[in-house]
């Protein structure tokens, strides 16, 4: 079935350093991910998305990396900021049965130290 | 643009009562929304889709006679939680997604409301 997951469900790491956070997925035929960041007792935000076709997106201090042999996603956040503590989602947009739905997995907590 | 709220963004009920949570598409127009829980440092897990005009699609396990869904306007959702339990307490989440089909990608989410029922 479909399934996205995390490799690490928490993250420290210092104030200016880069963050890394994983994600796994199942589906080969997932054409769309997406990246949330979700501070506390607050909705999901929109951070980053990448298609398919594309193996790597960039933003203003964030990276999503696609590879589709290894199913296998990243996001990577340049000059990590106490801002920046929060939990982060991937999600994949379902296929089949869950099409237009967004599946989630389950989390990274990502503290940042000053 | 493209702003989606919720109300109330915390409610306390009694045991054996009702709440109603709504979900507004401040800035669009929403055909169709997602109803969305999460427990404490869990990941969202989708109750159901719904679609302006018609009856939501429920996830297995979630139960409809339960958690009432309408989705009366293109931008107005409603999630009623009915004869409510301590454990239906949880953090609820909406999402609005614009018209143009399922495979239009962008999804908006609400800030939540926490339920609690005592």
């Amino acid at each position: 079935g479909e399934s996205v997951g995390l490799h690490l469900p928490t993250l420290s790491v210092q104030e200016g350093d880069n963050s890394i956070i994983n994600c796994a997925y199942s589906n080969s035929a997932s054409d769309y991910f997406i990246w949330y960041k979700q501070e506390s007792g607050k909705g999901p935000q929109f951070i980053i998305d990448i298609r398919s076709n594309m193996d790597k997106r960039q933003g203003q201090r964030v990276t999503v990396l696609l590879n589709k042999t290894v199913k296998h996603l990243s996001l990577q956040i340049a000059a990590t900021q106490p801002g920046d503590s929060a939990v982060y989602f991937c999600a994949e947009l379902g296929y089949g049965g869950s099409q237009g739905n967004l599946i989630f997995g389950k989390g990274t907590k990502l503290s940042v130290k000053p | 643009g493209a702003v989606v709220s919720q109300h109330p963004s915390r409610v306390i009920c009694k045991s054996g009562t009702s709440v109603k949570i709504e979900c507004r598409s401040l800035d669009f127009q929403a055909t169709t929304m997602f109803w969305y829980r999460q427990f404490p440092k869990k990941s969202l897990m989708l109750m159901a889709t719904s679609n302006e005009g018609s009856k939501a699609t429920y996830e297995q396990g979630v139960e409809k006679d339960k958690f009432l869904i309408n989705h009366a306007s293109l931008t107005l959702s409603t999630l009623t939680v009915t004869s409510a339990h301590p454990e239906d307490s949880s953090f609820y989440i909406c999402s609005a997604r614009r018209g143009g089909g399922p495979r239009t990608y962008e999804q908006y989410f609400g800030p939540g409301t926490r339920l609690t029922v005592t």
